[in-house]
C-alpha cells in the first residue's frame, strides 16, 4: 500500500529552527517533493529530492534517505509568514506525474 | 500567480446536483492534474491527462468524469452530489506527463470551493 506519515502539528518561535518529518512506504519512488499550503490557498513548490542527501534552498532544506524511507524539511530563521501547512508528497509512478500527498503538517510560528 | 486558472472560486449547492468545475492551465503545459483537499483526508489525487488522454487515475468516484479538451483546458465534472463531496478542488499543470528522472514541478490553481447543502 502507499504511506505516508507526517506530524500533525508543530508549535515553533519565530527566529529558531524547525525540522518537518515525513516517512514513507510506497510501492514505487521516483522523487519526494515539498509544498507550503496557506490556509484557503494552492499549495506552492518549496524543494524536491531525488537523490540521498541535503538539498538547500535559502531559509529551506530538505533531506532525504530513500533507504529509510525518511524525508524532513528544515526551516531556519522563522518568520510569522511561515505559519502554514507543510505538505510531503511522494512520486511513486515513474511514467505519470501522479504525486501521493501525506496529510500536512500544520505549523504556528508564535513571536 | 501560477498562472493555472480555476473557475469558478467558488460553488454552493444541493445534493444530488451536477456540477462541472473548469481549469486552464499554464501556457505550454500539458499535463492537468485534478486534486481533492477536503479537511480529513488532505490532498487526494483523483486524475491526470496528458496532451488529451488519459495518463493516470486516482481514487476517483464513479460519479466523477474529467476531460482534457484540444485548446489544453480540463473540465471536472461531479455528478449525484454528496454531502461529502463538499471539499476543495484543484487543479494543476506540468509541462510532461511524467515526473520521472526529471524535476518537473506541478503548479497548482487557486481552487474551487465546492459546498454541498
Amino acid at each position: 500500500g502507499q504511506n505516508i506519515d507526517q506530524p500533525t502539528e508543530m508549535t515553533a518561535t519565530e527566529g529558531a529552527i524547525v525540522q518537518i518529518n515525513c516517512t514513507y512506504q510506497t510501492s514505487g519512488f521516483n522523487g519526494l517533493f515539498w509544498y507550503q499550503q496557506h490556509a484557503g490557498e494552492a499549495p506552492t513548490f518549496l524543494s524536491y529530492n531525488v537523490l540521498d542527501g541535503l538539498e538547500e534552498k535559502g531559509r529551506f532544506s530538505s533531506f532525504l534517505s530513500r533507504s529509510k524511507g525518511y524525508s524532513y524539511l528544515l526551516l531556519k530563521e522563522l518568520q510569522m509568514k511561515d505559519s502554514a501547512s507543510y505538505l510531503c508528497a511522494v512520486h511513486g509512478s515513474g511514467n505519470t506525474g501522479k504525486l501521493i500527498f501525506g496529510q500536512g503538517t500544520t505549523l504556528q510560528v508564535k513571536p | 500567480d501560477s498562472g493555472v486558472t480555476q473557475t469558478p472560486k467558488h460553488l454552493i449547492t444541493a445534493t444530488g446536483q451536477r456540477v462541472t468545475l473548469r481549469c486552464s492551465p499554464r501556457s505550454g503545459d500539458l499535463s492537468v492534474y485534478w486534486y481533492q483537499q477536503s479537511l480529513d483526508q488532505g490532498l487526494q489525487f483523483l486524475i491526470q491527462y496528458y496532451n488529451g488522454e488519459e495518463r493516470a487515475k486516482g481514487n476517483i468516484l464513479e460519479r466523477f468524469s474529467a476531460q482534457q479538451f484540444p485548446d489544453l483546458h480540463s473540465e471536472l465534472n461531479l455528478s449525484s452530489l454528496e454531502l461529502g463531496d463538499s471539499a476543495l478542488y484543484f487543479c494543476a499543470s506540468s509541462v510532461a506527463g511524467s515526473l520521472a528522472g526529471v524535476y518537473n514541478e506541478q503548479f497548482f490553481g487557486p481552487g474551487t470551493r465546492l459546498t454541498v447543502l
